[in-house]
């Protein structure tokens, strides 16, 4: 089975400022998927940003991009100039390429952005 | 667009109630999933229809009946509940067609209180 690790329950970052939160996953498979997504106060999952295992540069969506280290089974999340709406539980996740299967979530970390 | 859509968006019921959630796209998704997530846990698979075939977590109990009437609509039927089944029902779907193509997009849920 796999497993998703987020070591960090909670970050607390400062409105402007760059934070990342780390993952680390297991697997024995060479094709996957990986994702964070982000759930505010009102509990809609948002997808923050997906990497294909296969693609060696990492993902990068505004003020969000990815460090995917592929032998080190790693996969953090940077987010630069922070906003006060980032705050929000942000959950990785992976997905085998196969089809059927679901997402496996890591545990979350709980983002707090402060003035 | 990538709206996926969930009524109701509350419901309180007694553990003798039979209710039903209802989860809708058109986005010509292909598969769709059921999670239910626990206050400040992450969400867990429930079941997933690809392609209009069900497959099953066997850990979920059959008091939770899902039915998947056609490729944009899952429901999810409830029938004798336990207070323990309070939780954030999350639907989501993918399209399921080809590999680049894995995203699950998620509802906003269902939150449920059993009495």
């Amino acid at each position: 089975a796999q497993t998703v690790t987020q070591s960090q329950p909670e970050m607390s970052v400062q409105e402007a400022e760059t934070v990342t939160l780390s993952c680390t996953y297991d697997t024995s498979e060479s094709d996957y998927y990986l994702f964070w997504y982000k759930q505010p106060p009102s509990r809609q999952m948002i997808l923050v940003i997906r990497q294909e295992a296969y693609k060696q540069q990492n993902a990068t969506e505004n003020r969000f991009s990815v460090n995917f280290q592929k032998a080190a089974k790693s996969f953090s999340l940077k987010i630069s100039d922070s906003q006060l709406g980032d705050a929000a539980m942000y959950f990785c996740a992976y997905r085998r390429s196969n089809s059927g299967y679901a997402l496996n979530f890591g545990k979350g970390t709980s983002l707090l952005v402060t003035p | 667009d990538t709206e996926v859509t969930q009524t109701p968006k509350h419901l309180v019921m007694g553990m003798t109630n039979k209710k039903s959630l209802k989860c809708e796209q058109h986005m010509g998704h292909r598969a769709m999933y059921w999670y239910k997530q626990k206050a400040k846990k992450p969400p867990e698979l429930m079941f997933v229809y690809s392609y209009e075939k069900l497959s099953i977590n066997e850990s979920v109990p059959s008091r939770f009946s899902p039915e998947c009437p056609n490729s944009s609509l899952l429901n999810l039927h409830l029938h004798a509940l336990q207070p323990e089944d309070s939780a954030l029902y999350l639907c989501a779907s993918s399209l399921r067609q080809t590999v680049t193509q894995e995203t699950q997009y998620f509802g906003p849920g269902t939150r449920l209180l059993v009495l």
